[in-house]
């Protein structure tokens, strides 16, 4: 069955430090990968995506992330993280009957 | 611009009582989803719909339905509320044959 496992439950990091959150799937075919983050008591935002080709993704504020086939990951990443970062990250695989979501990852900031 | 609504976004009921949670969206997109939020579980998906008249079971589905009479709106119905559906609901939409999903704010829902 198709799953996606994101390993850490909550990471805490200081400002202007760099940020990487982990994420597996389990998936045969060529997966359609996401990253969403979630603010305290808010919708989902889609940061990423990868569908296809260069294997490095850009999102927005600043988020990247990189598609291992070998490993079966999708890694984000942030050279440095702000405050405003602060939120839940859910990584997820793409199925024609809907989106299958790790457990996310909660952020933590601290000055 | 387009957007995709939930209604209401708080709800407190009891148990037994059934629920209806509203979801409407003006992308015209034919692919529309219900999932509920938990903690440590993430998000589930509970139903889903590929156009009118289409619905199908996802992978917590019992106990909820959801009817599709036009391309905007999936209402999703709690049969008989139970405590255990105590939870954070989400729709959302897609156009059809993309993976890329639009989230609505959220419902808060609570069964006493």
């Amino acid at each position: 069955a198709q799953s996606v496992t994101q390993p850490d439950i909550h990471i805490t990091v200081s400002e202007g430090a760099s940020l990487e959150l982990r994420c597996n799937y389990s998936y045969g075919a060529t997966p359609y990968l996401f990253w969403y983050v979630q603010s305290p008591g808010q919708g989902l935002q889609l940061l990423l995506k990868y569908f296809s080709g260069d294997t490095l993704v850009q999102g927005i504020k600043g988020f990247e992330a990189e598609f291992k086939r070998s490993q079966s990951s999708f890694n984000l990443r942030k050279p440095s993280v702000h405050w405003s970062d602060a939120a839940e990250y859910f990584c997820a695989v793409g199925l024609p009957r809907g989106l299958v979501f790790g457990k996310g990852t909660r952020l933590s900031v601290i000055a | 611009d387009a957007e995709i609504t939930q209604s209401p976004r708080h709800k407190i009921t009891e148990t037994g009582r059934q629920v209806t949670l509203a979801c409407h969206q003006t992308w015209n997109h034919n692919n529309m989803f219900w999932y509920r939020q938990d903690l440590g579980h993430g998000l589930r998906l509970i139903h889903y719909s590929y156009g009118v008249q289409d619905t199908n079971k996802g992978e917590v589905s019992d106990g909820y339905s959801v009817s599709r009479s036009n391309t905007e709106d999936l209402p999703l119905t709690l049969e008989s509320a139970a405590s255990s559906q105590t939870s954070v609901y989400f729709c959302a939409s897609s156009d059809m044959g993309s993976n890329e999903q639009f989230f609505g704010p959220g419902t808060r829902l609570t069964v006493l």
